[in-house]
Formats: C-alpha cells, structure tokens, sequence
C-alpha cells in the first residue's frame, strides 16, 4: 500500500523568508496530492492540491511541485508571514482510494 | 450550505465508560472519515466509509473501537471501557467521492479521566 513521508518535522524560518517541505510516496500508481494546513487547535484545510497530470500549481504565494519519476512533491510558501505559522500535512492517493497522510510538518514564522 | 458537523465538542469521561461520538457530513457525501488526532500529533485514521460499502476498518487501534453509518448520514464513533489513552481530538471528514477533498469538522475533544 502507499507509505507517505514528510520533512521536515519542525521548520522555523524568518518572516519574509520562502519555506520548503517536502514529501515523498511510494505507490506509483498515486495521482492526486493535497496539502492541508491546520492551524493551532483549529480544523484541517485544504490549501492547495496537484494532479499527477501537471508538474507545478501556484497560487499566489504558495505552490506545490511534483515528480513523479523521483515520486516526491513539495510546498512551498514565498514571503512568509505570521499567519502562515500551522501544522501543514500532506497526502497521496491513488484513483478511488482514501488519503495517506504524511505525518505534519510544524511551521514556526520568526517575527 | 452547512459544513461538517460534530457533537459533542468537548467530552469529559471517566476511565472505563463508553462515549458516543456523533459526525453529520455535508449533504451528498458518499464518503466518510474518521481520525483521532493526539495533542502535537498527526491524523490517525480510524475508519472510513463509502456508500454502501463495507466500511475499511483497518485503522482502529482496538475492539473497543467500532462505527457505524447509516447510508449517506449520520456517523456515529463508539469507544467502549474508555482508557486515559483515548484522550484525544477525534476528527470526522466527509467528500464527495472516496480520495477526494475532504471537509473536517470541528472535532470532539474526548478526556478521559
């Protein structure tokens, strides 16, 4: 079955600065790539996603890459700010199945 | 329209007790998760549900441990003999279809003491 692994844990950059997390899968068969933000003792939400179909999404400051050769994806948000400070999660999945969640990164904005 | 929907949002039990927790999905969502989610921790899923299918199961950590959904509606999430362990926030989420987005609701945050 699909095995889904994020880094960093804990990622603690300066306001202003770009954040990077990464996550890779290992089902090939994966198509569909959601990232969740969850900020403190709020609801998970989608943030933005990405189909197997495309290599890039951005919206706004955040964007999602994907490779599938290297069957990894990534999120990236530019120009942080303190409200971009939340647990982000990412998932795989293949067609017709449930999510396989990564196990949160915790993202910390310096002021 | 409404978004998902859970009660109650705050449970206090004492150790050995069962709970009841209760999850109405959004209108027209034929799938149905639910997940426990420890303090600082990440979502463990628990169960899902797909219309009329059988319910994958895979996820519940014990027997005490069992849910129920009737159709497209209401879910109920029950823990039996509760242990201090199950302390915990326990999310539902519904989609539209299986491995789409899903929509949390707010959660019930179970302590048992």
């Amino acid at each position: 079955g699909e095995n889904v692994e994020q880094h960093p844990s804990t990622l603690s950059v300066q306001e202003g600065d770009s954040a990077v997390i990464k996550c890779t899968y290992s089902d090939s068969a994966s198509n569909y790539f959601p990232w969740y933000k969850q900020e403190l003792g709020k609801r998970p939400q989608l943030i933005i996603d990405i189909r197997s179909n495309v290599g890039e999404k951005k919206d706004q400051r955040i964007a999602v890459t994907l490779n599938k050769t290297a069957k990894h994806f990534s999120l990236h948000i530019t120009e942080t700010q303190p409200e971009d400070s939340a647990v982000y999660f990412c998932a795989a999945t293949p067609s017709n199945y449930q999510l396989i969640w990564g196990a949160g990164t915790k993202l910390i904005i310096k002021p | 329209g409404a978004g998902v929907s859970q009660s109650p949002s705050n449970k206090v039990t004492e150790k050995g007790k069962d709970v009841e927790l209760r999850c109405d999905p959004i209108s027209g969502h034929t799938a149905l998760y639910w997940y426990r989610q420890r303090l600082g921790q990440g979502l463990e899923f628990l169960i899902y549900f797909q219309g009329n299918s059988a319910p994958d199961k895979s996820g519940l950590p014990s027997d005490r441990f069992s849910a129920e959904r009737t159709g497209e509606s209401v879910s109920t999430l029950t823990i039996q003999r509760t242990q201090q362990e199950d302390s915990a926030v326990y999310l539902c989420a519904s989609s539209l279809v299986i491995g789409g987005e899903q929509y949390f609701g707010p959660g019930t945050r179970l302590t048992v003491t």
